[in-house]
């Protein structure tokens, strides 16, 4: 069975300072991870996938994520963060194959604020 | 191109009360999905169908039923509803090969 922890439920940083969310996943078989956006009172939209090629992915606006398998992990981070990054952010995982079992496990998510 | 469309967005119902949510997808995707979210809790796969006519218990399916009659569109049902079912529910869906999930912009309900 597949799952995802996130750590911190919330986080909060300065303007211009590094944005670092932490997921880590559990899977018996290699997974595909993303890692969403919901702004408030919006729906999901997808920031950025690893699917098994390269392992540090770039995403939109800015965002990246290093899959390390021997950590377990799908960080998501940000150089330099702006205003309009605060938001609530969600790793999922999927598990690698076809089927039935093809579904989004989400973590329980991480309000980032950003201050002035 | 109007992606995943959840109709109603708000809703209050009394405890006992039914409904129905509809989601629409205009991509051909085979899958879709219903998920709510709570506080805390992240989003939890209620139900999941992988094509028309064929669907499947999530991870809390408990007072909920679904329904596929045609591929576009997921029907989520509550026919009984109670306070424990206040959430805001989302759906999405995907094609059956290994891509990312769409989602729909929410349907807030309150069960009073």
């Amino acid at each position: 069975a597949q799952s995802v922890t996130q750590l911190g439920s919330h986080v909060s940083v300065s303007e211009g300072a590094l944005v670092l969310l932490r997921c880590n996943y559990s899977s018996s078989v290699p997974p595909y991870l993303f890692w969403y956006v919901q702004y408030p009172n919006q729906g999901l939209q997808l920031l950025l996938k690893y699917t098994s090629a390269a392992t540090l992915v770039k995403g939109i606006n800015g965002f990246e994520a290093e899959f390390k398998k021997s950590e377990t992990s799908f960080h998501l981070t940000k150089p330099s963060a702006h205003m309009s990054d605060a938001a609530e952010y969600f790793c999922a995982v999927r598990a690698n194959y076809g089927g039935a079992t093809n579904k989004l496990i989400f973590g329980t998510g991480t309000l980032l604020a950003v201050q002035p | 191109n109007a992606g995943v469309t959840q109709t109603p967005k708000f809703r209050v119902l009394k405890t006992g009360q039914s409904m129905t949510l509809l989601c629409a997808q205009d991509m051909n995707h085979e899958y879709m999905y219903w998920y709510r979210q709570d506080p805390g809790m992240g989003l939890r796969l209620i139900h999941y169908s992988v094509g028309e006519g064929t669907t499947a218990k999530g991870e809390v399916p408990d007072g909920y039923n679904v329904s596929r009659l045609k591929k576009q569109n997921f029907l989520l049902g509550l026919e009984s509803a109670a306070p424990s079912q206040t959430s805001v529910y989302f759906c999405a869906s995907s094609y059956m090969g290994q891509t990312e999930a769409f989602f729909g912009q929410g349907t807030r309900l309150t069960v009073v």
